[in-house]
C-alpha cells in the first residue's frame, strides 16, 4: 500500500488477556519501529527492526512485550497478560535503511484500552 | 541524540505565517535537524529536514542558524489544518547505523493553535 497500515485501529481488552497488534510497513522499507504514546505524552520507543538483523529490543518495558517481523515485512507486537498501564496508542513507523537522511512514515496507530 | 528545546505552545491566525523555533545548542556536526508534526488522533508526519542550508518543500521551510544551534520551521500561510504538535528532532546518521537503539527521540513538541 501507499502508507503504513496498522490493525486493529482500536482494541479494548480485559486485564490479563493477551493482544496482538499488526503493522504493514511500506513495501521496500527495511527499517521498522514500534512506539507507544500514552494520553498527553510524547512517543516512547519500544523496538526496532532493520532488515534481517536481530531486532533492538532495548525499549520494551517488560518481558510481557514481544515483537516479530516475518519475511522482513509485516510485524506483530504482542502484549501478554495486559495491564491497565499498557493502555496507550501503539504506533508503527517504517523507513528506508537510511532513515536518518530521510523521513519516517508512521501509521495511524492502534488505540489499546485495557479494562 | 542531542536534546532540543521548544516552546510548549504557540498561537497564530489563519492565513498568516508561523515561525516555530527550536534550540539545539549541543548539536554535533553530523546531526541532521528533522521536523515532524502530529495532527489530532493521527501518527506523526514527516515535515522537513536539513543539515546546514535552509530547506524548502511543499509543506514548509526550514531556516537553520549559521552556528546550527537553533532552527525555525516556517509555515508560510497557516490553515486550520496545520493545528498540530510540532516536534524538532536531531538525528546523527554517522553514529546511527540506519536507525539506532532509540529511533527518533520525541520530546513534548510545540502545540500550535490556529485561530480562524
Amino acid at each position: 500500500g501507499a502508507g503504513v497500515s496498522q490493525s486493529p485501529s482500536n482494541k479494548v481488552t480485559e486485564k490479563g488477556k493477551d493482544v496482538e497488534l499488526r503493522c504493514d510497513p511500506i513495501s521496500g522499507h527495511t527499517a521498522l519501529y514500534w512506539y507507544r504514546q500514552s494520553l498527553g505524552q510524547g512517543l516512547e520507543f519500544l523496538i526496532y527492526f532493520q532488515g534481517n538483523s536481530a531486532p533492538d529490543k532495548s525499549g520494551l518495558p517488560s518481558d510481557r512485550f514481544s515483537a516479530e517481523r516475518t519475511g522482513g515485512s509485516v510485524s506483530t507486537l504482542t502484549i501478554q497478560r495486559t495491564q491497565q498501564e499498557d493502555s496507550a496508542v501503539y504506533l508503527c513507523a517504517s523507513s528506508p535503511w537510511e532513515g536518518a537522511f530521510s523521513g519516517y512514515t508512521f501509521g495511524s496507530g492502534t488505540r489499546l484500552t485495557v479494562v | 541524540d542531542a536534546k532540543t528545546t521548544q516552546p510548549n505552545s504557540m498561537e497564530s491566525n489563519e492565513e498568516e505565517p508561523v515561525h516555530l523555533p527550536c534550540n539545539h545548542s549541543t548539536i554535533s556536526g553530523t546531526d541532521y535537524i528533522h521536523w515532524y508534526r502530529q495532527l489530532p488522533s493521527q501518527g506523526p508526519e514527516y515535515v522537513i529536514h536539513g543539515l546546514t542550508s535552509n530547506v524548502n518543500n511543499r509543506m514548509a521551510s526550514l531556516a537553520i542558524a549559521e552556528d546550527r544551534k537553533s532552527s525555525t520551521l516556517i509555515l508560510h500561510r497557516a490553515t486550520l489544518r496545520d493545528a498540530a504538535v510540532y516536534y524538532c528532532i536531531l538525528r546523527d546518521p554517522v553514529s546511527d547505523s540506519g536507525g539506532g537503539a532509540d529511533g527518533l527521540t520525541f520530546g513534548k513538541g510545540t502545540h500550535l493553535i490556529i485561530q480562524p
